[in-house]
């Protein structure tokens, strides 16, 4: 069946750092793809998503492209804060009548300052 | 507009007692989900309710669990005769439509943690 694998963490960077969580996913078809980030005590919050291959979704300075050669779409930060410490879950979704996400295990990323 | 609400936050059981999780989705919102995050894994999705309607439950477990979305209220996932195991963050999640990732992804609540002992 479908699945999303996320590097495991913890992974633990300075402020300002580059920061990359790589996320493959395997599917039958052409799936949309997403990033949550889930901050301590709360839900998850929509990051950023991309609908189809060569696509690229960025939001608050992460940036992931949808490659549909490497079956990928890694999160990237140019230069990451302490705010941005939180758990980051990959997820892919086919919309059609139930429109489920399918989750990575979550990355916890720790930004020290 | 209030957002995606979960209530209770931290919910306690014994053993063999009932477990119910409110949700009560955003305005407008008619499409529900239900996601279980068990401790050091991703959420796994459980069931998708539209009004008075269960869509998909193919990731509910067969015995002790249900789930409902009345025509009025919130929507209600109901554990029966808790076990340890259920011991886990219940999330859940609204969308306006059918093509709620597609438009812009589902909108989560804050979750219930449950703690069974």
């Amino acid at each position: 069946g479908d699945s999303v694998t996320q590097m495991e963490g913890p992974v633990t960077l300075s402020e300002e750092a580059f920061l990359t969580i790589n996320c493959t996913y395997t599917a039958t078809g052409y799936p949309s793809l997403f990033w949550y980030v889930q901050y301590p005590g709360e839900g998850l919050q929509l990051l950023l998503k991309a609908t189809k291959a060569d696509d690229k979704g960025s939001n608050k300075g992460f940036e992931a492209t949808y490659r549909k050669e490497t079956t990928s779409f890694h999160l990237e930060k140019g230069s990451v804060q302490v705010s941005d410490s939180a758990v980051y879950f990959c997820a892919s979704a086919y919309g059609g009548a139930t429109n489920k996400l399918i989750f990575g295990t979550g990355t916890l990323l720790a930004v020290q300052p | 507009n209030a957002g995606v609400m979960q209530n209770p936050r931290h919910l306690v059981r014994r053993r063999g007692q009932e477990a119910r999780l409110r949700c009560s989705p955003m305005k407008g919102h008619s499409h529900v989900y239900w996601y279980r995050q068990l401790p050091e894994e991703g959420l796994k999705f459980m069931v998708y309710l539209q009004k008075e309607n269960i869509i998909d439950e193919s990731g509910m477990p067969k015995e002790r669990f249900s789930a409902e979305f009345p025509k009025e209220g919130p929507s209600i996932l109901r554990i029966q005769q808790v076990v340890r195991g259920d011991s886990a963050a219940y999330f859940c999640a609204s969308s306006p439509s059918e093509a709620g990732t597609g438009l812009g992804g589902y909108t989560f609540g804050s979750g219930t943690r449950l703690t069974v002992v």
